[in-house]
């Protein structure tokens, strides 16, 4: 069966710091991937996706970008955090039509 | 682009009574509508989706409806327990886009 890992669960990174988020899939193959965030108590915001290795679309101008090195696996990445990233980042996997999510990081920025 | 609209934003009912969960959508080339529901602190988690040459689909207390002509629909959980207790996101999905466009979620409160 196909599973999502995302890591880390939680995330305190100051002002300018840089960061980088994992997100890998086991049991499947040139899955479609995603990066949502969400902000407290609201919806699920669209910042990039990826239908194959190296080809990312981004939905949101911002401070992140994406990267898909290897066909399984999508990170997501800051140069310098602004503390208006901070949010609950959600990484999915999808094939067609269905689409399954990470358990999340939640990102503070201080 | 597509865009979903979800009604109502929060909801409570009593344990037992039956919920309703309505969105529009408005690219009519969209097919595939799934429902997520999301616990506090986790991932929201696929519970039943819909395609768009199926008008209603049943898994056990929870059902979806979808009127294509209206470009609108619905999930319905009857029966409800305290741990229906959660935010309801609805998608959109277009073949050929990749893009799941989501609702705002619902916010559903069963009282015991």
């Amino acid at each position: 069966s196909q599973t999502i890992h995302q890591w880390p669960a939680t995330l305190v990174q100051p002002v300018g710091s840089p960061l980088s988020l994992e997100c890998t899939v086991e049991g499947t193959s040139n899955p479609n991937l995603y990066w949502y965030r969400q902000a407290a108590g609201r919806g699920l915001q669209l910042l990039f996706y990826s239908v194959g290795i190296g080809q990312i679309s981004s939905e949101v101008p911002q401070n992140l970008s994406a990267s898909r090195p290897q066909d399984r696996q999508f990170i997501l990445s800051s140069k310098k955090l602004l503390l208006s990233d901070s949010g609950f980042y959600l990484c999915a996997w999808g094939n067609r039509a269905e689409a399954f999510f990470g358990q999340g990081t939640r990102l503070t920025v201080v | 682009g597509e865009n979903v609209e979800q009604h109502p934003s929060t909801l409570s009912v009593q344990e037992g009574d039956s919920a309703v969960i309505k969105c529009t959508y408005s690219d009519s080339a969209s097919n595939y509508f799934p429902w997520y529901k999301q616990e506090l602190g986790k991932g929201p988690q696929l519970i039943i989706d819909i395609r768009s040459n199926v008008g209603e689909k049943k898994d056990q207390r929870i059902a979806v409806t979808l009127n294509k002509t209206a470009k609108h629909f619905s999930l319905h959980i009857t029966e409800t327990q305290p741990e229906d207790s959660a935010v309801y996101f609805c998608a959109a999905w277009a073949s050929g886009t990749y893009k799941y466009i989501f609702g705002t979620g619902t916010r559903l409160k069963v009282l015991a």
